[in-house]
């Protein structure tokens, strides 16, 4: 079964640290990875999305790929207590169109 | 534009009862999902629908009934709701493979 899995947290960082939220999937051959944020009580929305191995980065987040050992990273610089959330990974897997979802982690940005 | 929008945002209903929930999206998205999301279990995929005219069994299909009435529209029906039923439901676009996934606001249905 595929299977994509994340730290369920919480993850706590103080105002102005960097937060690393990692996820490791088990399909090979997945080839599109998001990341997204939910605050309590509403949708998930998009943070970034990335498709190669590397790193991507947009404004104070940078997700990073390893397709070789399975893992993708999101890393939030200068953290903001506005971050405080729960980090969903997303990974798609060929010509499938569904999504494989991990229960996210949760983060706690304090002040 | 939008979005993708959903109907209605709050819902109570008793054991037995029949509703639907309607989901609606202006973003041009080819494919349209159904998820329910609970605690500690994630997003779980009810149904999909990779085009007009298709629907898919995701991985939580056992009560659900959907239909894709048009590109636009893609509607869940509960034909019996259960207490297992209780949760929030949300509605999802894209515009084909390997696109992101839109989220509308959700509907969080009761069910006594």
């Amino acid at each position: 079964q595929k299977e994509v899995e994340q730290n369920s947290g919480p993850l706590s960082v103080p105002e102005g640290a960097i937060a690393s939220l990692n996820c490791t999937y088990s399909d090979r051959v997945s080839q599109s990875f998001f990341w997204y944020r939910q605050y309590s009580g509403k949708s998930p929305e998009l943070i970034m999305s990335i498709y190669s191995n590397g790193d991507k980065e947009d404004g104070r987040f940078t997700a990073q790929l390893n397709k070789a050992s399975q893992y993708v990273s999101l890393l939030i610089r200068d953290s903001q207590p506005s971050d405080s959330a729960t980090y969903l990974c997303a990974v798609g897997a060929g010509n499938n169109r569904k999504l494989i979802w991990g229960l996210g982690t949760s983060l706690a940005v304090n002040p | 534009n939008a979005g993708v929008t959903q109907t209605p945002k709050f819902q109570v209903l008793k054991t037995g009862q029949s509703m639907t929930l309607q989901c609606a999206q202006d973003m041009n998205h080819n494919s349209m999902y159904w998820y329910r999301q609970d605690p500690g279990m994630g997003l779980r995929l009810i149904y999909y629908s990779a085009s007009e005219g298709t629907t898919d069994k995701g991985e939580v299909p056992n009560g659900y009934n959907v239909s894709r009435l048009n590109k636009r529209e893609f509607s869940l029906r509960l034909e019996s709701a259960a207490p297992s039923q209780t949760s929030v439901y949300f509605c999802a676009g894209d515009r084909g493979l390997t696109d992101t996934q839109y989220f509308g606001p959700g509907t969080r249905l009761t069910v006594l």
